[in-house]
């Protein structure tokens, strides 16, 4: 079983929808970060976050550190918000990164 | 503010051929990584360095080398490539080791053939 775990793999929604992508974890954190990749792109840093929620325009963080999980959200999707999204966390004390396989959103308008 | 740049973004390589990858930041970060990423593999830590002077390995570390140059710069040398490195690689960097965002320059895509 990996530390790291994104549901769902694949998302396919219509423009306009509420998208949620979970991440699920097994180890002791200080950290988890979303990030975004567009196809054939680099890689950008949406948030940061060790408890509670964070909010950037359509896009929202929320973390639970008890359940160790946490969900992205986006409000009013949008075909530019196609995608591939990966979850990482930061273990308590360590220096390295682990990453979530990714979860690819594509909006469809 | 350039954050993280990487060269080359394109290379094809022979097997058997050497090549440098080379990262540089421009944020005084101490840690700075190399990733590979593979189809359905995820990213994967070749190497990573927590602060000047000093290299560390990470999952993959074999068929490759490092050398942190200065605070600002950590390259990524292949000595003699093969056909299994052909990935696309991401140099990053974070200000500290932990409870920092972490930057990612725009990656670098090498085929070996």
């Amino acid at each position: 079983k990996n530390e790291v775990e994104q549901s769902p793999q694949n998302l396919t929604a219509q423009e306009g929808e509420f998208i949620t992508i979970n991440c699920s974890y097994s180890v002791g954190i200080s950290a988890l970060h979303w990030l975004q990749q567009h196809p054939g792109g680099g890689i950008v840093s949406l948030f940061m976050l060790s408890s509670g929620k964070k909010k950037h325009g359509r896009l929202i963080a929320t973390i639970n550190i008890q359940e160790k999980h946490s969900s992205l959200h986006i409000t009013a999707s949008h075909p530019r918000d196609s995608a591939v999204y990966i979850c990482a966390v930061s273990g308590q004390g360590a220096q390295k990164l682990v990453f979530g396989q990714g979860t690819r959103l594509t909006i469809n308008p | 503010n350039a954050g993280v740049t990487q060269t080359p973004k394109f290379q094809v390589l022979k097997t058997g051929q050497s090549m440098t990858l080379q990262c540089a930041q421009d944020m005084n970060h101490n840690s700075m990584y190399w990733y590979r990423q593979d189809p359905g593999m995820g990213l994967r830590l070749i190497y990573y360095s927590a602060s000047e002077g000093t290299t560390d390995k990470g999952e993959v570390p074999n068929g490759y080398n490092v050398s942190r140059l200065n605070k600002r710069e950590f390259s990524l040398r292949l000595e003699s490539a093969a056909p299994s490195q052909t990935s696309v690689y991401f140099c990053a960097s974070r200000r500290t080791q932990t409870g920092n965002t972490i930057y990612f320059g725009e990656g670098s895509w090498l085929t070996v053939v």
